[in-house]
């Protein structure tokens, strides 16, 4: 059983670009979060998806937009990069409903020069 | 603002020693409380969690203290071994905002042969 893939594994980008992160759930798992780890700090939540609409979202602009397809996997973009961008992206996911346990993958590094 | 504030940065410990990390939170509506562990090019896995109606965990070497009315918990490692080198970070959410996890600043332990 696969748990939490995300694609790709590193990438390194130019200040200005675009950039699309994706992910594909646990087997069984419908709800997607996307979270942001700077070096050296611990992940911030960027936002959720259920059912294809983003149910929640934490600080971050809205630079930051994501997708959910109907197969719960989920794309996580963001343009106008920063040189701040960079950092691991992780996806996480979990069936809904409070109590069940949150699986991350082992995310995507992102550079921007 | 960070909402969960995690102590120490990083910790030394000799194998077979104890290791403990302290957390402490101010939001009262925060009722899950999570430990991940990760390793250095890993994503956080789910160590062991706690809810407030319980004042201790204990899962094989590791234990959760938690303390409603001081708003912290702590993370022991009994019997510390080399393999438990990590980052080791604590975190909390509400059931009504399930999968929005707020993360500790992390705590670099190494344990020692």
């Amino acid at each position: 059983d696969a748990g939490v893939t995300q694609s790709p594994t590193h990438l390194i980008k130019t200040r200005g670009q675009q950039v699309t992160l994706r992910c594909s759930p646990k087997s069984g798992h419908d709800t997607v979060s996307w979270y942001q780890q700077a070096l050296g700090q611990g992940p911030q939540f960027i936002f959720q998806y259920y059912e294809e609409e983003e149910r929640q979202r934490g600080n971050f602009p809205d630079r930051f937009s994501g997708h959910q397809f109907p197969n719960y996997s989920s794309e996580l973009n963001v343009n106008a990069l920063l040189l701040g961008d960079s950092a691991l992206y992780l996806c996480a996911s979990s069936t809904t409903g409070a109590g069940n346990t949150i699986y991350f993958g082992e995310g995507s590094w992102l550079t921007v020069v | 603002q960070q909402q969960v504030k995690q102590s120490p940065q990083s910790l030394i410990v000799q194998k077979g020693g104890i290791s403990i990390i302290n957390c402490a939170y101010e939001n009262t509506a925060f009722d899950y409380f999570p430990w991940y562990q990760q390793f250095p090019g890993k994503g956080p896995a789910l160590l062991i969690a706690i809810r407030p109606d319980v004042s201790e965990k204990k899962e094989g070497r590791f234990t959760i203290s938690f303390n409603k009315s001081a708003k912290q918990f702590s993370l022991h490692i009994m019997d510390s071994q080399p393999g438990d080198s990590a980052t080791y970070f604590c975190a909390a959410s509400t059931t009504d905002s399930w999968g929005k996890l707020q993360f500790g600043a992390g705590t670099q332990v190494v344990v020692t042969p």
